[in-house]
């Protein structure tokens, strides 16, 4: 089993460029998550997903979108990205098992 | 709203020396998760503590919940260098169904001196 994958690792991105992060799971997990990750902060909820077709609003949701086509799969967006998003980006799943399982993060620039 | 404090920030110690770092709630916690992450790494899970006054070790770490569930420590005996990392606490967002929602602590960096 992979666990929880994370597409791109590392990304660059000019003010205003848009990009998607892909987040798959093989756990069959039923929860998925996106936080970020900023020096000091902890890690912050961006939106979640309680099952396929339904996603959710988070601690941070401001200028991200997200969707999740199927059970596997998390993507999130940045439709105009902004330099206050560099950040690392964490996905996780959980349920049925009760504590979340990360994946390994991407680390956003945006210069 | 629901806050989730950790103290202290920054841990420096030499080897062989014991850690410990506190997490507190505002709110009472129906359980309470422990993550380990390293350096360039990504969180990963160690515990969760559901029982009021709950107490469980792993080897060398303790971890215990408060009376109240309001509060936890995670305490590691004879710190080694393998135990580098960034501790967090989480506990579920109160109110309604939390779908599994964690609140996390900022986390306490620990730093081991060989």
């Amino acid at each position: 089993n992979a666990g929880v994958t994370q597409t791109p690792k590392f990304r660059v991105l000019k003010t205003g460029q848009s990009m998607t992060l892909l987040c798959a799971q093989d756990m069959n997990h039923e929860y998925m998550y996106w936080y970020r990750q900023d020096p000091g902060m902890g890690l912050r909820l961006i939106h979640y997903s309680v099952g396929e077709g339904t996603t959710a609003k988070g601690e941070v949701p401001d200028g991200y979108n997200v969707s999740r086509l199927k059970k596997q799969n998390f993507l999130l967006g940045l439709e105009s990205a902004a330099p206050s998003q560099t950040s690392v980006y964490f996905c996780a799943s959980s349920y049925p098992d009760p504590e979340q399982f990360f994946g390994p993060g991407t680390r956003l620039t945006v210069l | 709203g629901q806050q989730v404090m950790q103290i202290p920030q920054y841990q420096h110690v030499q080897e062989g020396e014991d850690f410990t770092t506190y997490c507190n709630s505002s709110t009472t916690l129906s359980n309470i998760q422990w993550y380990k992450q390293r350096p360039g790494g990504h969180p990963v899970f160690l515990i969760q503590l559901v029982k009021s006054g709950e107490v469980k070790k792993q080897k060398r770490l303790t971890f215990q919940f408060g009376e109240a569930k309001k509060n936890s420590s995670l305490h590691i005996t004879a710190t080694q260098t393998t135990d580098v990392g960034t501790y967090f606490c989480a506990g579920p967002i109160a109110g309604g169904t939390s779908y599994g929602k964690l609140t996390f602590g900022q986390g306490t960096i620990l730093t081991v001196h060989p």
